[in-house]
């Protein structure tokens, strides 16, 4: 089981590129999220998915597009690139199962995260 | 208004005793989970703990459990006989919505002194 994994994990993009990060998850879970994390600001949701051919906007969907062609990829694209988002992304995956306890639980499964900077 | 407000910017503690890190949330959906993470400086993200809306009994994941009061929309984490491998930042977060939207409080950085 390898988890969340997000390719790449670095990159440098001059204003104006594009570029897809790939996000897979081998738990077979529905829901998939990418987020930005920036100094001091927490992560924001930029889009999530709840299944397969399914995608939302979340907090900051602006400058980004997603794709879930298969349940265990979520793509995120960025058509043309700012300066205003260098960050660090992440990816998750997420499902809901029966605890211990008896009640319903989700657990959230991040990736290693992408370092983008974007000059 | 924020979904998710963490106030304690940075807290210290000394090793072996216990913490409680703030978190309140502001929702008017019936049916919310509430998570906490921890993120050491080398930046993966750690699933702690989850408590949803309508459990009654609060949880509890080894030396972590969550404090929910559900009349302040308060998830107070507390961390009992603290290690130095505590020290991180520990981000709230909220899931509501038949999406399950997330969302994010800006951490607390917890330093555990020896």
């Amino acid at each position: 089981n390898a988890g969340v994994t997000q390719t790449p994990k670095f990159r440098v993009l001059k204003t104006g590129q594009s570029m897809t990060l790939l996000c897979a998850q081998d738990m077979n879970h529905e829901y998939m999220y990418w987020y930005r994390q920036d100094p001091g600001m927490g992560l924001r949701l930029i889009h999530y998915s709840v299944g397969e051919g399914t995608t939302a906007k979340g907090e900051v969907p602006d400058g980004y597009n997603v794709s879930r062609l298969k349940k265990q990829n979520f793509l995120l694209g960025l058509e043309s690139a700012a300066p205003s988002q260098t960050s660090v992304y992440f990816c998750a995956s997420s499902y809901l199962h029966l605890g211990v306890t008896g009640a319903y639980t989700y657990e959230q499964y991040f990736g290693p995260g992408t370092r983008l900077t974007v000059t | 208004a924020q979904k998710i407000t963490q106030t304690q910017p940075g807290m210290f503690v000394q090793e072996k005793e216990a913490v409680t890190l703030d978190c309140t949330y502001d929702t008017s959906d019936p049916s919310y989970g509430l998570f906490w993470y921890k993120q050491p400086s080398s930046g993966e993200m750690i699933f702690l703990i989850y408590q949803g809306s309508y459990d009654q009994q609060n949880a509890t994941e080894g030396r972590y459990s969550l404090n929910f009061q559900k009349a302040r929309k308060s998830a107070n984490l507390v961390i009992s006989a603290s290690q130095l491998g505590d020290s991180a930042m520990y981000f709230c977060a909220m899931r509501e919505g038949p999406g399950n939207q997330f969302y994010f409080g800006t951490g607390t950085s917890l330093t555990v002194i020896p």
